[in-house]
């Protein structure tokens, strides 16, 4: 069965602080891909990133940063000297691929970053 | 560029009545799917479509019928409102099946049921 757990219910911090959100997945596929996203206050998802599991690469995005450890089946999302417009709920979310294309997500983490 | 427009943006309901909602793309995706987004569950994945005349079922189909006439319009349909549909539906779409795709979301339709 594919889970995604993310702990972190929700998470406050003071604007300028880092934080990172972490993403354990469950899977037994042997290629898969992770994705975050993010739900701002007005309620749409965007797309943030995609990672496959055969690239293990730590990826950075300006003050977004990731890194994905296949060893311990985690994809934590670190947002560095936080602002307040990264406040949001944000969802890790995994795919498996195989005759359909399902998103399987995590409860989500509700970010908020006080001025 | 529209991408993936949902309507109504907001709905209330009486239990038992039926209701459509409306999904539409115009990126000429393949793929598309309904989600319902509930408060500490995520979004949990009601059906989808893999191209024209194609549906099926998700995790949480039951109380929702969809189909898929054209490439461009995936509705979904409330049989029988129950209080329990009370969520917030999304509709999403991405060029084909393959599990690299990144979804495109619509911007959400938030249905009470009373």
């Amino acid at each position: 069965a594919q889970k995604v757990t993310q702990a972190q219910t929700e998470i406050s911090v003071v604007e300028k602080e880092d934080v990172t959100l972490d993403c354990v997945y469950e899977t037994r596929d042997t290629t898969y891909y992770l994705f975050w996203y993010k739900q701002p206050p007005s309620g749409e998802l965007v797309f943030l990133i995609r990672r496959n599991s055969f690239d293990e690469q730590n990826e950075i995005s300006g003050r977004y940063s990731w890194n994905f450890q296949k060893s311990t089946s985690s994809f934590n999302f670190t947002i560095t000297a936080s602002q307040v417009v990264d406040s949001a709920v944000y969802f890790c979310a995994l795919d498996g691929g195989g005759a359909t294309n399902k998103l399987i997500f995590g409860t989500g983490t509700l970010l908020a970053v006080q001025p | 560029n529209a991408g993936v427009t949902q309507t109504p943006k907001f709905q209330v309901l009486k239990t038992g009545q039926s209701m459509t909602l409306q999904c539409a793309q115009d990126m000429n995706h393949e793929y598309m799917s309904w989600y319902r987004q509930d408060p500490g569950m995520g979004l949990r994945l009601i059906h989808y479509s893999v191209g024209a005349g194609i549906t099926d079922q998700g995790e949480v189909p039951n109380g929702y019928n969809v189909s898929r006439s054209t490439t461009e319009d995936f509705p979904l349909r409330l049989l029988s409102a129950a209080p329990s549909q009370t969520s917030v539906y999304f509709c999403a779409s991405s060029p084909d099946r393959a599990a690299w795709q990144p979804q495109h979301f619509g911007d959400g339709t938030r249905l009470s049921i009373l």
